[in-house]
């Protein structure tokens, strides 16, 4: 069964310090959803792509936060610089079309955590 | 403002029944989701509903009421695999997803 995938799974940084995270969605879903998930809270989408085209980057924090899909395959999301608040678990989903009512696939998620 | 609403909480018996309910207040409604997450894993696909009424899909049943605003998703023959938090998710007018806090359950022998 095609799955997302994710890595890294985990990752301790220190504050100021860049970390970067990547995934590959499900070979043939145009739509990636790039969401940052803090412990007993839904995910909150952080951006969203359509192909290799950003749809929506309303709630990304732009003075530090990063995504690109370039070749509209596998994507990256880089924070720089890293800061406490930002310890959550970041999850990447992938849906077939950009139709809202597809079935959004997640991957196992990069639990980060900042000190 | 948009907002969904979930019990934080809830307990019950392995092999009972358990209701756990959703409502929202959005601009607008275009469909409903829910998922299913283990601790510490990513969210699952459980079922989405778009018209009211019950969808059942084996132990997991999802209803609507989009004239109350209102979901429930009914787990039937509880089992300890079970324990895990449930999102409700809800499509606005402007199709954006927009997701719940989850509700934690907890299954006990």
């Amino acid at each position: 069964e095609a799955e997302v995938a994710q890595s890294p799974r985990y990752k301790i940084t220190e504050k100021s310090q860049a970390v970067a995270f990547w995934c590959d969605p499900i070979s043939g879903h145009a739509t990636l959803y790039w969401y940052r998930q803090i412990l007993g809270q839904g995910p909150e989408l952080l951006v969203q792509f359509q192909d290799e085209s950003v749809v929506d980057d309303s709630q990304l924090p732009k003075d530090r936060f990063s995504a690109e899909r370039l070749k509209g395959v596998d994507s990256t999301l880089k924070i720089q610089p890293a800061e406490l608040g930002d310890s959550a678990m970041y999850l990447c989903a992938s849906s077939f079309s950009g139709n809202p009512t597809d079935t959004q696939y997640f991957g196992p998620g990069t639990r980060l955590t900042v000190l | 403002g948009q907002n969904i609403d979930q019990p934080t909480e809830m307990t019950a018996t392995e092999g009972a029944i358990v209701q756990i309910n959703c409502t929202y207040q959005t601009s607008g409604f275009n469909g409903l989701f829910w998922y299913q997450q283990h601790a510490g894993e990513a969210p699952t696909f459980l079922s989405y509903n778009v018209l009211d009424g019950l969808e059942e899909k084996g132990r997991f049943s999802s209803f609507l009421s989009r004239s109350k605003g209102y979901s429930y998703l009914l787990l039937k023959e509880l089992q300890m695999k079970d324990s895990a938090s449930y999102l409700c998710a809800v499509i606005d007018s402007n199709y954006q997803l927009i997701w719940g806090a989850g509700t934690k359950l907890i299954i006990k022998p």
